[in-house]
């Protein structure tokens, strides 16, 4: 088990590009959550899969942000046509769901780094 | 809105000494508090948490506090290391629903040999 992994680590790109990062979490866990990190702030909820299941999205996620989970293990975060806001760390995070610290404690990655110039 | 307060950016400590990090919340409906730990280049990283039924939790070096009719949980770190500097962030979710964790902005702690 190599933990919750992500890719790209690091990605710039220009304004107007879009972008895709890859979350693989654990194997056994069922819960998958996608993160944004800004400098000097907490991570921030984006959305949680529960299997392939969408079950939540924040109001931070718009319309040119789109997760996916579609078999159930790995997912993707694809952001279009990026602004020089989307600048952040997208973390992914997984848990097991069950129990009731399995259910609490998320496992996080290290994280995709995106800038846009 | 912010659910989740740590109203100290950073912490400068001694090594050997007590570490405290305050956290604050604002929504009663949670139910379950953690605290993680960040390295430059890394994600955040599980320390130790501590349900609502409980008012202290302890793990080796580190203690959880929570006091719930203050919304008030606090984190000590003794004997202080060196390798305890890292920016610590506290957070908290709501247990049966999507668990999903709301953080707050962190705090930067160093210690000093």
């Amino acid at each position: 088990d190599t933990g919750v992994s992500q890719d790209p680590r690091h990605k710039i790109t220009k304004r107007g590009q879009n972008v895709t990062f890859r979350c693989d979490p654990i194997s056994e866990h069922n819960r998958l959550y996608w993160y944004r990190q800004t400098l000097g702030q907490g991570p921030e909820f984006l959305t949680y899969f529960q299997n392939e299941a969408q079950l939540e999205k924040s109001r931070l996620l718009s319309d040119r942000f789109s997760a996916e989970r579609p078999k159930g293990s790995f997912s993707t975060l694809e952001i279009q046509r990026t602004e020089q806001g989307d600048s952040a760390m997208y973390l992914c995070a997984s848990s097991t769901g069950t129990g009731y610290s399995g259910a609490n404690v998320l496992t996080f990655g290290a994280g995709s780094r995106l800038t846009v110039l | 809105d912010q659910q989740v307060k740590q109203n100290s950016p950073s912490l400068s400590v001694q090594e050997g000494r007590i570490s405290i990090l305050n956290c604050d919340y604002t929504n009663s409906m949670f139910d379950y508090f953690l605290w993680y730990k960040k390295y430059p280049a890394e994600g955040p990283t599980f320390l130790i948490s501590i349900s609502s039924i409980k008012d202290k939790n302890e793990d080796g070096r580190f203690t959880v506090f929570l006091n719930k009719s203050a919304k008030h949980l606090s984190l000590h770190i003794v004997p202080s290391q060196p390798g305890d500097s890292a920016v610590y962030f506290c957070a908290a979710s709501v247990s049966g629903g999507y668990n999903k964790l709301i953080f707050g902005a962190g705090t930067r702690l160093a210690v000093h040999p």
